[in-house]
């Protein structure tokens, strides 16, 4: 196992278009949490999930953000409508549940996205 | 609310001195504690946790961390700094539900 993976690492796009990032986490984690770090900040909670249940949204995720993980594997990040304020590292980990011991969260090397 | 501060944005050391970055939480419950690394475009990378127990917690790297419960803080210690250490550094609280909370982070660089 390779650790968390996400995809693609870069982005630009264009103000108003679609995109979407997809996260593979560690193949027995039950865990997997979005993050968004912008220049100079630490990363901010998104959301997360627990197996396929989407548990906690942030207020951050406004209406034009969803996310899923339909078969408790992978998930995908969509941002609908682009803004210039979405421009961000998107940070995907997965953690293996609950409980001190497992809480420990592995992060992948996120996807950077440029809306232009 | 839960809140996590780092007072130092941007430290210098040189490199073989000795390292201190500041961390102060502020938390409902008992906190669970990390200290991350973060290298330029990169993922963040867990140097050391802290649950519950003995308060100084040893990690990764030959970094440790004191937990000290009256003064909210868990501030990140190394007695000799590598020019390799120099990135940024995060710290984060969080509970058994896995969420983190993180500070804005502490860029450290080294002098040769």
């Amino acid at each position: 196992d390779t650790g968390v993976s996400q995809d693609p690492r870069h982005k630009i796009t264009k103000r108003g278009q679609n995109v979407t990032f997809r996260c593979d986490p560690i193949s027995e984690h039950n865990r997997l949490y979005w993050y968004r770090q912008t220049l100079g900040q630490g990363p901010e909670f998104l959301t997360y999930f627990q197996n396929e249940a989407q548990l906690e949204k942030s207020r951050l995720l406004s209406d034009r953000f969803s996310a899923e993980r339909p078969k408790g594997s992978f998930s995908t990040l969509e941002i609908q409508r682009t803004e210039q304020g979405d421009s961000a590292m998107y940070l995907c980990a997965s953690s293996p549940g609950q409980g001190a011991a497992n809480t420990e969260a592995f992060f992948g090397q996120g996807t950077r996205l440029t809306v232009v | 609310a839960q809140s996590v501060t780092q007072p130092d944005i941007h430290i210098t050391v040189s490199e073989g001195a000795s390292l201190e970055l500041r961390c102060n939480y502020s938390y409902g419950a008992t906190p669970y504690l990390f200290w991350y690394v973060q290298s330029p475009g990169q993922g963040l990378q867990l140097l050391l946790k802290y649950f519950s127990g003995d308060t100084l917690v040893q990690g990764i790297k030959g970094f440790e961390a004191e937990f000290k419960r009256s003064q909210s803080s868990f501030n990140l210690r190394k007695p000799s700094v590598h020019w390799s250490d120099a990135a940024e550094y995060f710290c984060a609280v969080g509970n058994q539900g896995g969420k983190l909370i993180f500070g804005q982070g502490t860029e450290l660089s080294v002098k040769p």
